[in-house]
């Protein structure tokens, strides 16, 4: 069964570094997200991207980061010059949303995250 | 920005019980979506239920567009369930999923 996966599962960085944060979403999906969940707290939306340009962001998804879609299967997002309260686990998301210029609505498959320590 | 509220905030079974967990949210959804996420932090997907019943295994959940709530059962719940289980919802003219803050299951044995 097709995922999505995510790469590095753990990233240590010291503050003020970038980071980097790799996803490959399911081959066949549009639109793609990433969320974030600080420890002990809910998972919440910073993006979404569908046709190689941001779709919608939160308040979250400041000027320090980025999202890009280098190639036909990666999707990046990275943050500029790390914070401590950067600190979380950021979930990679896709769907089918948009396929065929359908207007419904699919199911969102999550990667297995990444958990991102800033020190 | 709507609202998900989920009941109850924590849950304590013993192995074999069964229980209820609900999701309400304050305005019209395109999706709705049940997670259990697990020990790692997985997310894993279980309902993707913007109404109507569905039913998988000892789990099932329906979910009352219409009034807005949705629930979900856990029969004869077993220590592999415990964990954190959320609802998400995607609000008519957005596409994003908004979490409510869980229920974190705990089953003894």
């Amino acid at each position: 069964e097709p995922e999505v996966t995510q790469t590095p599962s753990h990233q240590v960085t010291q503050m003020g570094q970038e980071v980097i944060l790799r996803c490959v979403p399911i081959s066949n999906h549009l639109y793609f997200y990433w969320y974030r969940q600080i420890l002990g707290q809910k998972v919440e939306f910073l993006v979404s991207f569908y046709n190689n340009e941001i779709s919608e962001k939160s308040e979250i998804f400041d000027d320090q980061f980025s999202v890009e879609r280098p190639d036909g299967s990666n999707f990046t997002l990275k943050i500029r010059s790390t914070k401590l309260e950067d600190s979380a686990m950021y979930f990679c998301a896709s769907t089918r949303d948009g396929d065929k210029g359908v207007k419904r609505f699919y199911e969102q498959y999550f990667g297995p995250g990444t958990r991102l320590t800033v020190t | 920005g709507i609202q998900v509220e989920q009941s109850p905030p924590d849950l304590i079974l013993q192995e074999g019980a069964n229980s209820t967990l609900r999701c309400n949210f304050s305005d019209s959804v395109n999706n709705l979506q049940w997670f259990h996420q697990n020990p790692w932090g997985q997310l894993i997907n279980l309902f993707y239920i913007p109404s109507g019943t569905k039913q998988n295994g000892r789990l099932s959940a329906t979910t009352v567009a219409t009034e807005r709530y949705s629930l979900l059962y856990i029969s004869s719940s077993q220590t592999t369930d415990s964990g954190v289980y959320f609802c998400a919802v995607v609000e008519t003219g957005r596409r994003a999923l908004t979490f409510g803050s869980g229920t974190r299951l705990q089953v003894q044995p």
